[in-house]
C-alpha cells in the first residue's frame, strides 16, 4: 500500500525559530496538502500545491508559511519565526484528481 | 464559508451494535464525501468515500449520502472495541480542498 511519509514525526523549537517539516507524497499523485491539527481542533486546511505551485491557502497560511517541492519527490512546509499557536499536528496528504486523501503519520511540533 | 458539521459525541455503543454516525454539510455544489478514521495521536485513515446519492456498503461499514438534504452518515455493523476513535467527516465542495468537520468520538463497549 502506497504511503505518504513525514519527517520528522516530532519537532521541539524555541520560540522565534524556523522548522522545516518534510514529506514525501505517494509517487503517482499530483496534488499535495499542508494540514494542521491543534490539540482537541478539527483539521484545517493550510495550502494545496499543484503543478510547482500553491493552487489554494487558508487565512493560516500567512506569510509565515512557505511550502516547497526542491526535488522530484520531497514537498517540505517551513514555518518562519515559529510563535507558541503553531504548536499542533502538521499532516501532509496527496491525492489523483478528486480521490480522497491519503495522509501521512504527522509532525508533532512543540514550540517552547 | 463552506462547512461540514458533526456531533462530536462522545457515542457510546455495546460491542456488537450498529453504530450511527451524522454529518451535514453547507454547500449545495457537493461532489465527494469522506470518512476518516483517527485514532488519538495518529492521522485520519481513510476508511469510505462516497460520490453519489444512496448507499455504498464496504464490509461492516455503509455510507449513506443525500445531497437534497445536504446529509452524509456512516453505519459500522457489529461495533467492536477497536472501532473507537474518531470518526471524520470530510467533503469535496466545488473547487475547495477537502473540508473536516470536527468529528465524532466513538466508543465501543465491550
Amino acid at each position: 500500500e502506497p504511503e505518504v511519509t513525514q519527517t520528522p514525526s516530532h519537532q521541539v523549537t524555541q520560540m522565534g525559530q524556523e522548522v522545516i517539516l518534510r514529506c514525501v507524497p505517494i509517487s503517482n499523485h499530483l496534488y499535495f496538502y499542508w494540514y494542521r491539527q491543534i490539540l482537541g481542533q478539527k483539521v484545517e486546511f493550510l495550502v494545496s500545491f499543484y503543478n510547482n505551485e500553491i493552487s489554494e491557502k487558508s487565512e493560516i497560511f500567512d506569510d509565515q508559511f512557505s511550502v516547497e517541492r526542491p526535488d522530484g519527490s520531497n514537498f517540505t512546509l517551513k514555518i518562519r519565526s515559529t510563535k507558541l499557536e503553531d504548536s499542533a499536528m502538521y499532516f501532509c496528504a496527496s491525492s489523483e484528481l478528486s480521490d480522497g486523501y491519503t495522509f501521512g503519520s504527522g509532525t508533532r511540533l512543540t514550540v517552547v | 464559508q463552506k462547512e461540514v458539521e458533526q456531533n462530536s459525541g462522545p457515542l457510546s455503543v455495546p460491542e456488537g451494535a450498529i453504530a450511527s454516525l451524522n454529518c451535514t454539510y453547507s454547500d449545495r455544489v457537493s461532489q465527494s464525501f469522506f470518512w476518516y478514521r483517527q485514532y488519538s495521536g495518529k492521522s485520519p485513515e481513510l476508511i469510505m468515500s462516497i460520490y453519489s446519492n444512496g448507499d455504498k456498503e464496504d464490509g461492516r461499514f455503509t455510507a449513506q449520502l443525500n445531497k437534497a438534504s445536504q446529509y452524509v452518515s456512516l453505519l459500522i455493523r457489529d461495533s467492536q472495541p477497536s472501532d473507537s476513535a474518531t470518526y471524520l467527516c470530510a467533503g469535496l465542495m466545488g473547487n475547495t480542498p477537502l473540508v473536516f468537520g470536527k468529528g465524532t468520538r466513538l466508543s465501543v463497549i465491550a
